[in-house]
Parts: C-alpha cells; structure tokens; sequence
C-alpha cells in the first residue's frame, strides 16, 4: 500500500529564502508526482507534474525533482515571497489514483 | 488546459437530508473521474473512482450506500451524500482525467465543494 509523506508538516521563513519542501512515498512503481498548492478554504492548484519517466521539471521560481528510486521528491522554492504561503501537497500517481501526502503548511514572512 | 467545475460551491443543509454535488469535465471528455473529502487541517482522502458506465469502485471504510455516486455520462459525476448528518461536514473535491495513455494519468481537479450539515 502506497503511502506518501511529506517533511516538514509546517514550516515559517523571512522573505527572499530559498526553500525545500520533501515529499516521501513507500512503493516506487509510480506513473507521475504531481504537486499542489492549497489557500485555506480553497481547492487545489497544480504547480508542477513530473512523469515517471522525467527527473525534474521548473516553472519560474519553482523546481521539483523525483528519484523513484529512493522514493523521494522535492520541490525548491526561489526567492520565496509572501504570497507564496499555502499548503502544499505531494501526490503521487499509480495505476489510476492519486495517493496524497499530508502536506506542508508553509509561511513565508514579509 | 483541461478545465472541471462543481457545483455548488458551498452547501448548508440540515441533518438528515441528502445533497447532491456535481462534477464536470468542461472540456474533454473524462473516461475516470475521482472523489475526494478533506477534512480540516488535514489531507485528501480518495473516496471512490467511478467510471462511466460502470458502478463506482470504493476505498475501504466509505459508505457506498451513503455516498453514491452516478457517472452517467463523459463528463458529468455526481455525489450524493444521503441522509447526511454532521459528521459528514466536509470539502469534498473531484477530479478527472483522461485514462491511461502511455501510462499519464494527470489528474485535473474541481474547485470543491465545502458542505456543512447543521
């Protein structure tokens, strides 16, 4: 049974940080890790899809990378910024669903 | 991009009786599409799959009878919470992809639906 796990479940910096955000999972035959972003009381926003296939992929300041593998993902934060706070989630693809992790709840301070 | 709605967006309603949420694909045909609940502070849990068609495949622990699901067409599932009660206050979302092609399965989600049972 796939589990996902992401570390650290929260997480408060300054502004202009550079960030990392870890995303874990158990069962390494995946088709693709997508990541989300989430603000409070609202749904869900794709940031960045990675096929199982790929090692990396960046938009503007942001950058996710997958080591099957070693069952990790991480995303990188650039020049982090306020309006950057959320939640963020890992999801990781298999046969036909999703498997979520629990998210990381990010702050970033003006 | 591949766009899914839901409606409504927010739901009040008294206990013991049943809501009807909506999830549609607007422009591509979704042979899969998937319900989800979020529960405060805490992550998305997959409910049910559901193909149209065909009856919908449920995760272990969720009620089918309480939650039934209806994939009548490509581009429309519905969830219906019956005979909800408080404890089924919730964020519920949907998704919906493609199918498996060469192996992506991007999923693409609704906005959500946010019931509260009084």
């Amino acid at each position: 049974k796939q589990e996902v796990t992401q570390i650290p479940a929260a997480l408060s910096v300054p502004e202009g940080e550079n960030l990392v955000l870890n995303c874990s999972f158990t069962d390494s035959a995946i088709y693709n890790l997508q990541w989300f972003r989430q603000d409070p009381g609202k749904g869900l926003t794709s940031l960045l899809l990675i096929q199982s296939s790929q090692r990396e992929q960046t938009s503007g300041r942001l950058n996710a990378s997958l080591d099957k593998s070693s069952g990790r993902s991480t995303l990188y934060i650039a020049a982090s910024q306020p309006g950057d706070s959320a939640t963020y989630l890992c999801a990781v693809g298999g046969t036909y669903k999703y498997i979520f992790g629990t998210g990381t709840r990010l702050k970033v301070l003006a | 991009g591949a766009v899914v709605s839901q409606h409504p967006s927010w739901v009040i309603c008294k206990s013991g009786t049943s809501v009807k949420i909506e999830c549609r694909s607007l422009d591509f045909q979704a042979t899969t599409m998937f319900w989800y609940r979020q529960f405060p502070k805490q992550s998305l849990m997959l409910m049910a799959t559901s193909n149209e068609g065909s009856k919908a495949t449920y995760e272990q622990g969720v009620e089918k009878d309480k939650f039934l699901i209806n994939h009548a067409s490509l581009t429309l599932s519905t969830l219906t919470v019956t005979s909800a009660h408080p404890e089924d206050s919730s964020f519920y979302i949907c998704s919906a992809n493609y199918g498996l092609v060469g192996g992506e399965n991007e999923q693409f989600f609704g906005p959500g639906t946010r019931l509260t049972v009084l």
